[in-house]
């Protein structure tokens, strides 16, 4: 099925650096969602966004639901180690009922 | 624990077998949705209910496969006649009312190894 485009596909960094990633549609959404997922574990929740431009903070997490409708960014500040995993975006568009999910960015954090 | 529940966490068996998992959502969610994961790969719809109408159903989900929510609470996925492409995490989620934006919160899911 069809997946959305996520990028870095993978990340190695130190604890306290920040992180930028991104996820980009060829379709317009009208919500875009953050999950992160731990390994033998679902998808948690991190950001929800529903309007174009909304800039949405929790805690060291910032997400932006791009003015185009057809892209998002999440950001991390001063990773910690609880921060690897895996990182999804997701996108809904309008009378839909079905999230499309993004390939995923792999955080690690290097010792 | 108010989260959305699925038993069993694992689930091993031989082609050819049948199984069902189960999936109890948050109780105040309307909502319920079923995905499939594969290693390496983000989460795939499957089916979605509201209450307990079944009201979309993706071309992923073959005539093997049969989902139900009777009572509008929680759903059970059965896969007839097991194939090893069967072999996935499959995961059960739930929202509230679309029109208030509520997101999807996921399940622990149930991992499936066909041998």
């Amino acid at each position: 099925g069809q997946q959305l485009n996520q990028s870095p596909q993978s990340m190695f960094i130190q604890e306290g650096e920040d992180v930028s990633m991104n996820c980009t549609s060829s379709s317009i959404f009208n919500t875009w969602l953050w999950y992160k997922q731990d390994p033998g574990e679902g998808p948690v929740l991190l950001i929800a966004l529903y309007k174009a431009g909304e800039l949405t903070s929790n805690g060291r997490l910032t997400a932006q639901f791009g003015i185009t409708r057809k892209d998002s960014f999440l950001n991390i500040s001063a990773s910690i180690p609880s921060d690897v995993g895996i990182y999804f975006c997701a996108g809904r568009d309008f009378g839909n009922e079905k999230l499309t999910f993004g390939t995923g960015t792999r955080l690690t954090i290097i010792p | 624990d108010t989260g959305v529940s699925q038993d069993p966490r694992h689930k091993i068996t031989k082609r050819g077998q049948n199984v069902t998992f189960r999936c109890d959502p948050i109780s105040e969610h309307n909502r319920l949705y079923w995905y499939r994961q594969t290693l390496g790969q983000g989460p795939e719809f499957l089916t979605y209910f509201q209450n307990e109408a079944q009201l979309e159903k993706s071309r992923l989900l073959s005539d093997r496969f049969s989902a139900e929510r009777p009572k509008g609470s929680f759903s059970t996925l059965e896969i007839q006649r097991t194939e090893q492409g069967d072999s996935a995490m499959y995961l059960c989620a739930s929202s509230g009312d679309r029109d208030t934006g509520s997101p999807l919160h996921f399940g622990n899911g149930t991992r499936l190894t066909v041998t």
